[in-house]
């Protein structure tokens, strides 16, 4: 069965460092999502791509977060400068289309000291 | 904005009772989603509903677009549906996700 890859599982960085995250979603999905979980609370929408055009990035913090999707498969976030704040997990879900069953990766956990 | 609500935020119940997990959203919506979070684990989609009813197993979920609620059901819990019920409404090419609901089921 096709499944979403995101890799590294962790990451454990030191503050101030560049750290970046990699999602291949399942094939032939043309939305990928971005989400990060702080410990006891649901998911929070970082960004949202429908193909490579970004669809919703407006709880992304653009200061030291980037996300690109360039050809319209996988894709890739950024964050640099890591702030203390950071540490959560990263997940990253597909979909063949926005309102279709959602698909998430197994995740990213972050760690910043 | 979608506010999505989600009660209650913890539950813990007995072995073989049946589970009631509810979810309330304030904006008129295309979609529902039930999702599952086992502690440590990644995200499982459960149920996506824009009407009625659906069933899966031991698991239904139900919607009513009028009073814009959902509810998520399990008849005869395990200890193994112990985990976070997540409720997601989307509207307008936006998912907006509840806090959930911690479950907890006692053998």
């Amino acid at each position: 069965e096709a499944e979403v890859a995101q890799s590294p599982r962790y990451k454990i960085t030191e503050k101030s460092q560049a750290v970046a995250f990699w999602c291949d979603p399942i094939s032939g999905h043309a939305t990928l999502y971005w989400y990060r979980q702080i410990l006891g609370q649901g998911p929070e929408l970082l960004v949202q791509f429908q193909d490579e055009s970004v669809v919703d990035d407006s709880q992304l913090p653009k200061d030291r977060f980037s996300a690109e999707r360039l050809k319209g498969v996988d894709s890739t976030l950024k964050i640099q400068p890591a702030e203390l704040g950071d540490s959560a997990m990263y997940l990253c879900a597909s979909s063949l289309n926005w309102a279709d069953t959602q698909y998430f990766g197994p995740g990213t956990r972050l760690t910043v000291l | 904005k979608n506010e999505v609500e989600q009660s209650p935020q913890n539950l813990t119940a007995q072995e073989g009772e049946f589970i009631t997990i509810n979810c309330s959203y304030s904006v008129g919506i295309s979609a529902l989603h039930w999702l599952q979070q086992h502690p440590g684990g990644g995200i499982v989609s459960l149920f996506m509903l824009s009407s009625g009813k659906k069933k899966h197993g031991r698991l239904i979920a139900t919607i009513n677009i009028q009073e814009k609620h959902s509810s998520l059901h399990i008849t005869a819990s395990h200890p193994r549906d112990s985990a976070v019920y997540i409720c997601a409404v989307g509207s307008n090419y936006k998912l907006t996700f509840g806090k959930g609901t911690l479950l907890t089921v006692n053998p």
